[in-house]
């Protein structure tokens, strides 16, 4: 079973709409990251957390993503306005403080039409 | 830049062969290296993690080493059984631009054993 929980499993939405991807990490690791996965590129880094602080968000969209983390249990990604190309699936991923083993969540695949 | 390359791309073999997974890297200052299996429609789940203090780490049937002086890193998989089929990725925590552990992957090797 998945250490993080992810919701919703599968999105699918119209161009232009707003799409929101939220993530639970196990409470205790501050570690927080965002992946996005598909078939051409592979799975590249979005942005990432610690201590709920944003640390690195070199690789998102700044003009149409955002990333948070209100608090230490949750995570969220948004997208607004969404286009075909964000068509995805993106992980959330935490990681271990001693060591940063990363432990993925069961991802969210977007499909933007 | 650090990139990952994984060969081969695909690999089928039959159930009870012994097999080695490739992960090439070119900027040695990495963090840590984790090897991941990903299912079709699926989440990734870790396999082993090696520190860049370590030459190799063993989990069951599973053995990854790591020679960060040439950039490689291997997994073994030994008696090989059609639950075995799956992608397998290799990711290198980098050290680079103070983004400590951030992990960059490879493409992946897709196995799939026959019975």
């Amino acid at each position: 079973d998945a250490r993080v929980t992810q919701t919703p499993r599968h999105k699918v939405t119209e161009m232009g709409q707003e799409v929101t991807m939220r993530c639970q990490p196990i409470l205790g690791h501050n570690t927080v990251f965002w992946y996005r996965q598909t078939m051409m590129q592979g799975l590249e880094l979005l942005a990432y957390f610690r201590n709920r602080a944003p640390l690195d968000d070199s690789g998102m969209p700044k003009d149409r993503f955002s990333a948070e983390m209100p608090d230490a249990t949750l995570a969220t990604l948004k997208i607004q306005p969404s286009e075909p190309r964000d068509s995805a699936v993106y992980f959330c991923a935490e990681g271990t403080t001693l060591y940063n083993e990363q432990f993925f969540g069961p991802g969210t695949r977007l499909t933007v039409l | 830049k650090q990139e990952v390359t994984q060969i081969p791309a695909a690999l089928s073999v039959p159930e009870g062969e012994n097999l080695v997974l490739n992960c090439s890297f070119t900027d040695s200052a990495i963090y840590n290296l984790q090897w991941f299996r990903q299912d079709p429609g699926k989440g990734l789940t870790s396999l082993l993690l090696i520190q860049s203090s370590q030459r190799e780490q063993t989990s069951g049937r599973l053995n990854a080493s790591l020679d960060k002086s040439s950039g490689r890193s291997t997994l073994y998989i030994a008696a090989s059984q059609p639950g075995d089929s799956a992608t397998y990725l290799c990711a290198v925590g980098d050290l680079g631009g103070g983004s400590q552990g951030n992990l960059i992957f490879g493409k992946g090797t897709k196995l799939s054993v026959k019975p």
